[in-house]
């Protein structure tokens, strides 16, 4: 059972580029939640999503960064125009429907963006 | 507003030592879990141990144990026998019956040979 698999691992983009990061869940779990990580810093909660819904966006800024997860395919966090303030590791977790109360997720190994 | 107060940004340990990691968190809820999770240089996180909150024994996973006081709102943890591949970024983190978990900054232990 393959685990939460993220790409790229690293992306480096210019500033007022886009970038797109992608996640697929375990298998079996519809449940998807992206933290971002800025350089010596615990984690930071973004954005969690069901399929086809986005449940809690309150840790998503509100301007330039959206996120999806699509009926059919992996779930993406998309950041439009980067700046250099957006140079971090993103981290995406799921879980399965029966533990999505428990706080239980698992991790991919993370997206780390560079923003020149 | 929930908080996670890790106040040890570094700890180390000798191979085959115990070593205690500290956390305390805020909250007025009264149902809730703690977490702490493993970030290992490879990145990825790992989760280590779960607490539910309205369970007063204090987990434990082979070598990690936690010494959850519900009244002071602390949740260390102890890693018995230390070994070289315990080195790592250790998170505490906290959820209530929210999507979020709320991460502390962590605790880099070093284990010494």
């Amino acid at each position: 059972n393959a685990g939460v698999m993220q790409n790229p691992r690293h992306l480096v983009r210019r500033r007022g580029q886009e970038a797109r990061l992608r996640c697929s869940p375990m298998k079996g779990h519809s449940h998807v939640y992206w933290y971002r990580q800025l350089p010596e810093e615990g984690l930071k909660f973004m954005v969690y999503l069901q399929k086809e819904n986005i449940i809690d966006e309150s840790g998503m800024p509100k301007e330039r960064f959206s996120a999806e997860f699509p009926k059919e395919g992996p779930s993406i966090l998309r950041i439009q125009q980067v700046v250099r303030g957006d140079s971090a590791a993103y981290f995406c977790a799921s879980s399965p429907q029966e533990r999505k109360n428990t706080g239980e997720l698992f991790f991919g190994e993370g997206s780390r963006l560079t923003v020149l | 507003a929930q908080t996670v107060t890790q106040s040890q940004p570094e700890m180390s340990v000798q191979e085959a030592e115990t070593v205690t990691l500290s956390c305390t968190y805020d909250t007025s809820e009264s149902d809730y879990y703690l977490f702490w999770y493993k970030q290992p240089p490879s990145r990825q996180m790992i989760l280590v141990i779960r607490q539910e909150a309205y369970k007063q024994q204090n987990a434990t996973e082979n070598r990690f144990s936690v010494n959850f006081q519900k009244a002071a709102k602390s949740f260390s943890l102890k890693i018995s026998d230390s070994q070289l591949g315990d080195a790592a970024m250790y998170f505490c983190a906290y959820k209530t019956s929210g999507s979020r978990l709320t991460f502390g900054e962590g605790t880099q232990l070093t284990v010494n040979p």
